[in-house]
C-alpha cells in the first residue's frame, strides 16, 4: 500500500525567505505526483502536477521536483510572502489517477 | 469556466441519522467524479471514484455509499450516521485521460459533525 509522508508537519517561516517543502513516497511505481494547497477550512487548490516521466514543474514562485527511484518530491517556494501561509499537501497516484494518496501535509506560517 | 460545487457547507447530525451530500460540477461534460473525506489530524482518504453514471468505485469499506444520477452531480449518503463519520467531505473532479486531465479540482467542503 503506498504511503506519503510529508516533513515537517509544520515551519514558520519570516518573509521574504525562501523555502523547502518534502513529500516521500513508499511505491515508487507513480503515475503523477500533484502538490496542492489548503487554506483552513477550505478545499484544495492545485498547484502543480508532475507526471512519473516528469523531473520538476514550475509555476510562478513554485518549483516541485519529483525523483521517483527515490521516492521523493519537493516543493520550494521562493522569496515567500504571507499570502503563502496555508497547509500544502502532496498526493501520488499509482494507476490512471484514479485514486490519490495524500499526505498529512505541512502547514506552512509566513510571518511578515 | 468550469466549478463545481458542494452543499452543505457545514452539517451536525445526530447518532443514527441519515445523511445526503451532493456534489455538482458545471462547465464540463462527463467528468470524473470524487469523494474524499478528511478526518481531524489525518490526511485525505479516497472514499468513492466514478467515471460515468451509474458507475461507482469504492476504496474503503464503510458506512457511507455513494451515488452518480446525472453526468455532473455526484451524491454520498449513508442510511445511519455513526460518530466515526465525522470529519470534512470533500468532493472533486477532473476530465482524465492523461496530462493535466489528471489535476483533480476540489469543492469547497461539507463539515459534518457526528453527535
Amino acid at each position: 500500500k503506498q504511503e506519503v509522508t510529508q516533513i515537517p508537519a509544520a515551519l514558520s517561516v519570516p518573509e521574504g525567505e525562501n523555502l523547502v517543502l518534502n513529500c516521500s513516497f513508499t511505491d515508487s511505481a507513480i503515475y503523477n505526483l500533484q502538490w496542492f494547497r489548503q487554506d483552513p477550512g477550505k478545499g484544495l487548490t492545485s498547484l502543480l502536477l508532475i507526471q512519473s516521466s516528469q523531473r520538476e514543474q514550475t509555476s510562478g514562485r513554485l518549483n516541485a521536483s519529483l525523483d521517483k527511484s527515490s521516492g521523493r518530491s519537493t516543493l520550494y517556494i521562493a522569496a515567500s510572502q504571507p499570502g503563502d501561509s496555508a497547509t500544502y499537501l502532496c498526493a501520488v497516484s499509482l494507476t490512471g489517477a484514479n485514486n490519490l494518496f495524500f499526505g498529512t501535509g505541512t502547514r506552512l506560517t509566513v510571518i511578515p | 469556466s468550469q466549478t463545481i460545487h458542494q452543499w452543505p457547507a457545514t452539517l451536525v447530525q445526530p447518532v443514527g441519522s441519515p445523511l445526503s451530500l451532493e456534489c455538482t460540477v458545471e462547465g464540463t461534460s462527463n467528468p470524473n467524479l470524487y469523494w474524499y473525506r478528511q478526518a481531524a489530524g489525518r490526511g485525505l482518504q479516497l472514499l468513492f471514484y466514478s467515471v460515468g453514471i451509474g458507475q461507482i468505485s469504492s476504496e474503503v469499506p464503510q458506512n457511507l455509499s455513494a451515488s452518480r444520477p446525472q453526468d455532473r452531480q455526484f451524491i454520498l449518503s449513508s442510511k445511519k450516521l455513526l460518530l466515526s463519520d465525522s470529519g470534512f467531505y470533500l468532493c472533486a473532479w477532473n476530465r482524465g485521460s492523461g496530462g493535466d486531465g489528471d489535476i483533480q479540482y476540489f469543492g469547497a467542503g461539507t463539515r459534518l459533525s457526528v453527535l
